[in-house]
């Protein structure tokens, strides 16, 4: 049972360099969710989804975009890469429902490195 | 909005003794759920232990266990008979549930890191 898996676990990236950061579940999880970590701090919320085609900003959306075209996978776009957005990002999955289903905690993935120079 | 305070960066305990962990959150919701996920030098950031603000029982885990005091808006985590392997970063965390149009997501405090010492 893989869980969350996020790639690449690593990347350096050159300022104004694009690059995607890719994220999958195989727990049919509807909602999605994008952090970040910046060094000495807790995850802030970048993006989430409540389901396929269904996307929303969190608290530090600018510069970054996202889609969800399937259930399963919930990729993340830096546009014009900025060494602000130096930082390790996580991909994590719930689910909501109803009953002793719902409000169920989080599951993330191993997160990204991602280093702007 | 909410806050999530975690008022010690770093903190220190012998193998086997017992270590207490404080988180204070500002909220005006009624019912909410808060966690504490540990955070290792592998960096994965793993579930510790839940509760539920309309639980008045505290909940325990094994050797994690947290004293939540809702008037106080207090949610701590003690560590019984600390391991090594308990060295890393803890983060408390604060969620609005998913019903009355929340995202669901968690808001988290700036951690502690905990080191346990042989």
């Amino acid at each position: 049972n893989a869980g969350v898996t996020q790639t690449p676990k690593f990347r350096i990236l050159k300022i104004g360099q694009s690059m995607t950061l890719q994220c999958t579940q195989d727990m049919n999880h509807n909602y999605m969710y994008w952090y970040r970590q910046d060094p000495g701090m807790g995850l802030k919320l970048i993006y989430y989804s409540v389901g396929a085609g269904i996307t929303d900003k969190g608290e530090v959306p600018n510069g970054y975009n996202v889609s969800r075209s399937t259930t399963e996978d919930f990729p993340l776009r830096l546009e014009l890469a900025a060494p602000s957005q130096t930082s390790v990002y996580f991909c994590a999955s719930s689910y909501a429902g109803q009953g002793e289903y719902s409000n169920q905690p989080q599951h993330f993935g191993d997160g990204t490195r991602l280093s702007i120079l | 909005a909410q806050t999530v305070t975690q008022s010690q960066p770093e903190m220190s305990v012998q193998e086997a003794e017992t270590v207490t962990l404080s988180c204070t959150y500002d909220t005006s919701e009624n019912n909410y759920y808060l966690f504490w996920y540990k955070q290792p030098p592998s960096r994965q950031m793993i579930l510790v232990i839940r509760q539920e603000a309309y639980k008045q029982q505290n909940a325990t885990e094994n050797r994690f266990s947290v004293n939540f005091q809702k008037a106080a808006k207090s949610f701590s985590l003690k560590i019984s008979d600390s391991q090594l392997g308990d060295t890393a970063m803890y983060f408390c965390a604060f969620m609005k549930p998913f019903y009355g149009g929340s995202q669901g997501n968690l808001i988290f405090g700036k951690g502690t890191k905990l080191s346990v010492k042989p």
